[in-house]
This record gives structure tokens, C-alpha cells and sequence, in this order.
């Protein structure tokens, strides 16, 4: 089973500034990586796929990189609409798995 | 454009089976593009996947919950459905079935439309 671990928990950052989000995975997923951000009270939203492809209408300070076993999603400049927690899920081995990350959350510094 | 919405009763006594239906709007489920899928957030927590069925009624799931889960699909109606046997409190959560979309081109799959997920609390 492939465990994808997210850090840091927490991130706190001031608006306009960079944010890098970490995902690792127990072992190599290729580039088999998605993100997602998830706001307070609502589903998760699709960002990247691909490790490093942005979904359809995601604005471009949000960029993915990494393969293999280490990835990373960075923010380029924080906006007020972009504090919310973050999972990757790698979807390597599927079928038959999926996994999610912990998550990390970016709040306001 | 597609929704995907769940139904089912928000309190589930321990012991007994969590039902849920998510039904599928403004498109097929038939498409053989996508799975659909089952996943659970518990309060505070983050994401868990639960399992996944094809219009066929192929099905994976999480080995986690492997022996308490059962995954189905109702063409006719457009919908399909949880079952989650012996909960217990560890079982709260808020459920949400999401549709699996593919990218061909990178061969990646991905979670792109989502429920707006339903609280299921395990309580006597």
C-alpha cells in the first residue's frame, strides 16, 4: 500500500506571498499526482493532475512539479481565496487504489 | 452540467449498515469515461477513499474497509450506492461521491466533480 504523507501540517503565510506545499509518497508514483484545495463547508476542488497539469479554470499561481516519490504544489502569490487545506492523491496503482494525503492546511498569517 | 447529489439518512445507530445514494444529474452515468466513487472526510480530519464502481459495476475499494463495503450501480435510475455495514462511531463523517475523470493523454484520474457531501453520524 503507497502512503502519501503532506507537510507541513500547517502553513501559515501572509497574503502575496509564496506558499510550497510537500507530498511524499512510500514509494515511487511516477507522475501519477493530483491536488486538490478544499475550503471550509465545501467539496474538494481539482487543481493540478498529472503532477503538474492544471485543471480546467485553475489560475496559473498554482503550479505542480515532482515525480517519483517527492511533490510539490506551490502558490506563487497567496490571494485571500487560496487559505484552505491542500491533499495530493496518487492514483499510480490504479485500479485497484487510490490514496489521499493528510492534507495541509495554509492559513493566514 | 453534471451534479452528483447524496441522499440517505444522516443518523445510523451503531451496528447497523449506513445507506447512501448519490444521484447523477445532467449526464450519463454510462459513459465509459469515468468511474464513480465513494469518499468520507471525519469531522476535523482529512480525505479517506472508500471505493469506486463502473457503469458495468466493476468495483474496487479501499482494503481498509474491503469486508464492511458494498458498492452498486442502477443505470436505470442514474444513481448509485454506498452500503457500509457494522459502523461504528469512527464512521462519522461527511460522505461525498465524486466522479472519477481520466486525462487519456496522461493516463491520470482524477476526482473532477464532486458532491456537496452529506454528514452521517453514528450515535445511538
Amino acid at each position: 500500500e503507497i502512503v502519501m504523507t503532506q507537510s507541513p501540517a500547517t502553513l501559515s503565510v501572509s497574503p502575496g506571498e509564496r506558499a510550497t506545499l510537500s507530498c511524499r509518497a512510500s514509494q515511487s508514483v511516477s507522475s501519477n499526482l493530483a491536488w486538490y484545495q478544499q475550503k471550509p463547508g465545501q467539496a474538494p476542488r481539482l487543481l493540478i493532475y498529472g503532477a503538474s497539469t492544471r485543471a480546467t479554470g485553475i489560475p496559473a499561481r498554482f503550479s505542480g512539479s515532482g515525480s517519483g516519490t517527492e511533490f510539490t504544489l506551490t502558490i506563487s502569490s497567496l490571494q485571500s481565496e487560496d487559505f484552505a487545506v491542500y491533499y495530493c492523491q496518487q492514483y499510480n496503482n490504479w485500479p485497484p487504489l487510490l490514496t489521499f494525503g493528510g492534507g495541509t492546511k495554509v492559513e493566514i498569517k | 452540467q453534471l451534479q452528483l447529489q447524496e441522499s440517505g439518512p444522516g443518523l445510523v445507530k451503531p451496528s447497523e449498515t449506513l445507506s447512501l445514494t448519490c444521484t447523477v444529474s445532467g449526464g450519463s452515468i454510462s459513459s465509459s469515461s469515468y468511474y464513480w466513487g465513494w469518499i468520507r472526510q471525519p469531522p476535523g480530519k482529512g480525505l479517506e477513499w472508500i471505493g469506486s464502481i463502473y457503469y458495468s459495476g466493476s468495483t474496487y475499494y479501499n482494503p481498509s474497509l474491503k469486508s464492511r463495503v458494498t458498492i452498486s450501480v442502477d443505470t436505470s435510475k442514474n444513481q448509485f450506492s454506498l452500503k457500509l455495514s457494522s459502523v461504528t462511531a469512527a464512521d462519522t463523517a461527511v460522505y461525498y461521491c465524486a466522479r472519477l475523470g481520466r486525462s487519456s493523454a496522461l493516463n491520470a484520474w482524477y476526482f473532477d466533480l464532486w458532491g456537496r457531501g452529506t454528514l452521517v453520524t453514528v450515535s445511538s
